[in-house]
């Protein structure tokens, strides 16, 4: 069973904020939403993760919604490189349950 | 520097012969994680390691097996009975502490093609 669904892929302009949607519509209460994103043939990078209250890094914010069923990932400003695939997991103990994931491509 | 090490990078072979890939990680993580990755995919778990001398198979587990004697290392046999070996394969490890504690850490990948 899937426990993350993402749109296929999502275009943004270069310098404009890139919002990117998950649903989890049946996570339980303890259980974190973590963002990575793989640029090709590499292995995929931490952005950041949340469980409950929004988070901000210096990559990227994280907003949960109040029943916790979605969360966005927000790039403030993208640029050319963080042209990539973006996945949204739901951790489960020491599980990581992956989706498809968005790809973001960035537009000069 | 602290991280994940994975070989080989690309790796080939014929088909019903056995291969290993190999995974060590210097950030003292109790958890090791074996990922495979098709094209346009996402990441499908083979098998984990919570802890040396114990591990625990993920979705599909099926003609893969994978031992962990010491903490640092946690290497993947493909084997023969692998119907579909072709793929590229990620380790990854985490620390096991307070839950949503402990990102993951990827290695670089190892991608294997059967000829």
């Amino acid at each position: 069973d899937a426990k993350t669904t993402q749109p296929p892929s999502m275009d943004c302009a270069e310098g404009r904020a890139a919002n990117l949607p998950c649903n989890h519509s049946t996570i339980s209460g303890n259980e974190y939403v973590y963002w990575y994103r793989q640029i090709h043939s590499q292995g995929p990078q931490y952005i950041i993760h949340g469980l409950k209250n929004n988070e901000t890094n210096e990559m990227a914010s994280l907003i949960i919604t109040e029943d916790r069923k979605s969360s966005t990932l927000i790039l403030p400003h993208a640029t050319l490189r963080d042209t990539a695939v973006y996945y949204c997991i739901v951790r489960v103990g020491n599980q990581f349950y992956f989706g498809t994931g968005t790809s973001l491509t960035v537009i000069p | 520097d602290g991280g994940i090490t994975q070989s080989p990078k690309y790796l080939f072979r014929k088909e019903g012969q056995n291969v290993t890939l190999s995974c060590e990680q210097n950030l003292n993580h109790d958890a090791m994680y074996w990922y495979r990755q098709d094209p346009g995919q996402g990441l499908r778990l083979i098998y984990y390691s919570q802890i040396v001398n114990d591990f625990q198979k993920g979705d599909i587990a099926e003609g893969y097996s994978v031992s962990r004697e010491k903490k640092e290392s946690f290497p993947l046999t493909v084997t023969s009975a692998q119907k579909n070996p072709t793929a590229f394969y990620l380790c990854a490890s985490s620390g096991t502490g307070t839950p949503g504690t402990g990102e993951l850490f990827f290695g670089e990948g190892s991608r294997l093609t059967v000829l």
